[in-house]
């Protein structure tokens, strides 16, 4: 299995462009986050869908949108790119309900919007 | 107040010491309590969850005290493959969401 896969690994923006993370899991989970990490700050949700056909908002969702595709799949987009979008992000998933909600994350895409 | 709080570190320690790191939180993110590993430019893992009654894994021993509001994570003949940032989580039990902490990091040296 290969977990959760995440492209590009890295990327890099002029402000005001628009892209597409793409995170897709094999472990059957219900459950799909999108977290950004930045120095000092912690992972922080951006957003996450409880299962197929849903999603909801997280701590820091504004500037994205999100579509949970099928039960694999989960994206994140940037429509205009901001340099205070710079961050690595990472896609994660579960199976809420299991013993220990354990979350497996992605290696993660590093942006840089100039 | 952030939800999670941790001292960022660095915790520079010799090989074979014991360290120590706390962490505290904020009553939204009490339902349970994890540590999660991450290595430079890496993903998190999960090293392990934290019980009310506290709980070992070979040199890894984690405790919870809700009196103090406190989870703390104590690594015990440190090795340099311990080397790394370690990250408190609490699960929020009115959203059912993982919140972090920024992290500790642990650089052990020979």
């Amino acid at each position: 299995n290969a977990g959760v896969t995440q492209t590009p690994k890295f990327q890099v923006l002029k402000t005001g462009q628009s892209m597409t993370l793409q995170c897709a899991q094999d472990m059957n989970h219900n459950s799909m986050y999108w977290y950004r990490q930045d120095p000092g700050m912690g992972l922080r949700l951006i957003y996450y869908s409880a299962s197929e056909g849903t999603t909801d908002k997280g701590e820091v969702p504004n500037g994205y949108n999100v579509s949970r595709l099928n039960k694999r799949e989960f994206s994140l987009r940037l429509e205009s790119a901001a340099p205070s979008q710079t961050s690595v992000y990472f896609c994660a998933s579960s199976q809420r309900g299991s013993r220990s909600y354990e979350q497996y994350f992605g290696p993660g895409t590093r942006l840089t919007v100039t | 107040r952030k939800e999670v709080e941790q001292d960022p570190g660095p915790f520079n320690v010799p090989e074979g010491a014991t360290v120590a790191f706390n962490c505290t939180y904020s009553n939204s993110a009490s339902q349970s309590f994890f540590w999660y590993r991450q290595d430079c430019r890496k993903e998190p893992k999960l090293l392990m969850s934290v019980y009310s009654s506290g709980n070992e894994d070979g040199r890894f021993t984690a405790q919870l005290n809700r009196a103090s509001q406190y989870i703390s994570l104590l690594i015990r003949d440190s090795k340099l493959s311990d080397s790394a940032t370690y990250l408190c989580v609490g699960l929020s039990g009115n959203t059912g969401k993982l919140i972090f902490g920024q992290g500790t990091t642990l650089q052990v040296k020979p």
